[in-house]
């Protein structure tokens, strides 16, 4: 079981727009404690795809944004491409684990 | 440009030992945070250890006691090792640099630990 959760998988067709949640708790995003996303293709390693909340890194479209609300955050993916499809992972701090927690992960299928 | 090549991982028996070894390259180890996540075979990512610029260590609560992170300033490398295996080990071991947001924002290519008898 997660720390923080996201639903198992999420689905849309090409052009369409997505959301993507991730639920923590008052020792997390709760506690004010940033969230990242990060985008896993089949066999290769995590890319950071969102940081901070809302923040892009260089070389991210701007079709991905995030969003933090509470205790709770969002992923949006909007005009989906069959590249997207992938595994979309949040993240954050935890200050009752003193450490870093990862969402189960959501597959994206489009 | 940033680069993580890991290395070390392999196929161990059950209460063996192991050390994985993370390369740096593009960045100073030492003056950034670093850390180890894993990621069993159809699994998610869970995060195993960090080591903060200033050497404090944390670990996840699967791990605590039987490995330890740790990193060596003259070769620019982090380390994770691995005692007291167990099959639950068995994983894809990734290193990443970690952001003062702890966002993860280079990572490895990842090496394949297998605790197996």
């Amino acid at each position: 079981q997660s720390v923080l959760t996201q639903p198992p998988s999420v689905s849309g067709a090409p052009g369409q727009r997505v959301t993507i949640s991730c639920t923590g708790s008052s020792s997390n995003i709760g506690a004010g404690y940033d969230i990242h996303w990060y985008q896993q293709l089949p066999g290769t390693a995590p890319k950071l795809l969102i940081y901070g909340n809302n923040n892009r890194p260089s070389g991210v479209p701007d079709r991905f944004s995030g969003s933090k609300s509470g205790t709770s955050a969002s992923l949006a993916i909007t005009g989906l491409q069959a590249e997207d499809e992938a595994d979309y992972y949040c993240q954050s701090y935890d200050s009752s684990l003193s450490g870093v927690v990862f969402g189960g992960g959501t597959k994206l299928t489009v | 440009e940033v680069h993580l090549v890991e290395s070390g991982g392999g196929l161990v028996q059950p209460g063996g030992s192991l050390r994985l070894s993370c390369a740096a390259s593009g960045f100073t180890v030492s003056s950034n945070y670093m850390s180890w996540v894993r990621q069993a075979p159809g699994k998610g990512l869970e995060w195993v250890s960090i080591i903060y610029s200033g050497g404090s260590t944390f670990y996840a609560d699967s791990v605590k006691g039987r490995f330890t992170i740790s990193r060596d300033n003259s070769k620019n490398t982090l380390y994770l090792q691995m005692n007291s295996l167990r099959a639950e080990d068995t994983a894809v071991y990734y290193c990443a640099r970690v952001s003062e947001l702890h966002s993860f924002d280079y990572w490895g290519q990842g090496t394949l630990v297998t605790v197996s008898s």
